[in-house]
Formats: structure tokens, C-alpha cells, sequence
């Protein structure tokens, strides 16, 4: 079936490293959504990211979709400890149920 | 106001139980979903409303059984549930399904069935 990976599952940074999370699909995707979860709370639209090779910045996050459209990132510059959270990529494949696939999500934990 | 309400936030139920979840949105939205959550998991699409209507059902068990009774509010009714249906039930929302829109999602009932 279609599936949505994301890599890494987990991610400890001390406060003011980088993060990057990468999303992951088996199949073409016609747009992809970036949310985030804080630890006990529901998932928060972040962007959306429709062209190919699109990249669009949120102060220090820097979304990217991949060439192929089967493939974004995440990058987070200098993180902060309100960055901490689950972050999930929501994909729609091109084909198929017209419903969007969510990726495993990774887990951010920001070290003060 | 961009919110989704939910209730109740907390439940725990017995296997013989029915219970309903409520969940409500005032930005005119057409579109509907209900998701369920694991702990440490991406949620999982079970329902689609689309302007009222059922749009989508992922095979979910009849266990569940999703109610639309106007564009601003969208039950959940359970009934027999198994301590494996226990998890967080996210309600969202979006202005219509189409691809482009965002999804507004409530802060869930997190359910515990004994």
C-alpha cells in the first residue's frame, strides 16, 4: 500500500543546533502538508508545498519539496525549546484514495 | 475564530457502553474528519463528511458509527468497543475537501475503553 516514511523516528539537539526531518513517499504525491504536535496536544498545520522543487521559509523553518514530488524536508535553524513536538508530513498521492497519507512523524526533543 | 471543540476531552468506557463524541466548528466548513491516534503514531484517517454527506469511511469496524447532523457539528457514536479502540479521537475540519485545504484539527477526546 502507499506508505509515508519519515526519518529520523527520534531527534535530541541541544537548544541552537539545526534539525532536519525528511519525509519519504512510495508513490507521487500532488501536495504534501507539514504538521506539528506538541507532547499531549493535536497536530497544527504548518504549510503546504504544491510545486515540484518548491521551497518556502517560516522564520527559522525551511520546508522543501523534492523534484519527483515523492519527497520533502524539514529543516529547523537554531532550535528553540518551543520547538519540541512531533513533526508529521501529510502527503496526497496522485493516485488512488483521494485522502491524505500521514508520514510516521518524528520526535524533536530540544535540550536547554 | 479558527477552532475546533471537542468533548469530551477525557472518557472511559466499558466494553457494554455507548457513548458519543461531540466535536463543533464555527468557520463555516464544509468538510469533516474524524482520526484516531496511538500513542507515539500518526493519526489514521476513519471519516470523511463532505458538505453533510459521508465521503469516506476506511473500512472501520460498525462499532463506530459517525453522525453529520449539520455542516457545524459531527458525532461519533460507540457502542461494544474493544480495549484496543482505546486512543486520542481527533475531529478537523477544512473550508471543503479539496486537496489545497488546510486541515483545523480539535484538541481530541482521549478514550480509554476497560
Amino acid at each position: 500500500g502507499q506508505q509515508v516514511m519519515q526519518i529520523p523516528q527520534y531527534q535530541h539537539v541541544q537548544e541552537g543546533e539545526d534539525f532536519t526531518t525528511y519525509c519519504n513517499s512510495s508513490t507521487t504525491l500532488s501536495n504534501i502538508q507539514w504538521y506539528k504536535q506538541r507532547p499531549g496536544g493535536h497536530p497544527v498545520f504548518l504549510i503546504q508545498l504544491v510545486k515540484s522543487g518548491e521551497v518556502k521559509k517560516q522564520k527559522r523553518l525551511t520546508f522543501q519539496f523534492g523534484e519527483a514530488k515523492k519527497n520533502s524536508s524539514l529543516h529547523i535553524t537554531a532550535t528553540q525549546t518551543t520547538d519540541v513536538g512531533t513533526y508529521f508530513c501529510a502527503g496526497l498521492p496522485t493516485s488512488g484514495t483521494y485522502k491524505y497519507i500521514f508520514g510516521t512523524g518524528t520526535r524533536l526533543k530540544v535540550l536547554a | 475564530d479558527t477552532e475546533v471543540t471537542q468533548t469530551p476531552k477525557h472518557l472511559v468506557m466499558g466494553m457494554t457502553n455507548k457513548k458519543s463524541l461531540k466535536c463543533e466548528q464555527h468557520m463555516g466548513h464544509r468538510a469533516m474528519y474524524w482520526y484516531k491516534q496511538k500513542a507515539k503514531k500518526p493519526p489514521e484517517l476513519m471519516f470523511v463528511y463532505s458538505y453533510e454527506k459521508l465521503s469516506i469511511n476506511e473500512s472501520v469496524p460498525s462499532r463506530f458509527s459517525p453522525e453529520c447532523p449539520n455542516s457545524s457539528l459531527l458525532n461519533l457514536h460507540l457502542h461494544a468497543l474493544q480495549p484496543e479502540d482505546s486512543a486520542l479521537y481527533l475531529c478537523a475540519s477544512s473550508q471543503t475537501s479539496g486537496i489545497t485545504d488546510t486541515q483545523y484539527f480539535g484538541p481530541g477526546t482521549r478514550l480509554t475503553v476497560l
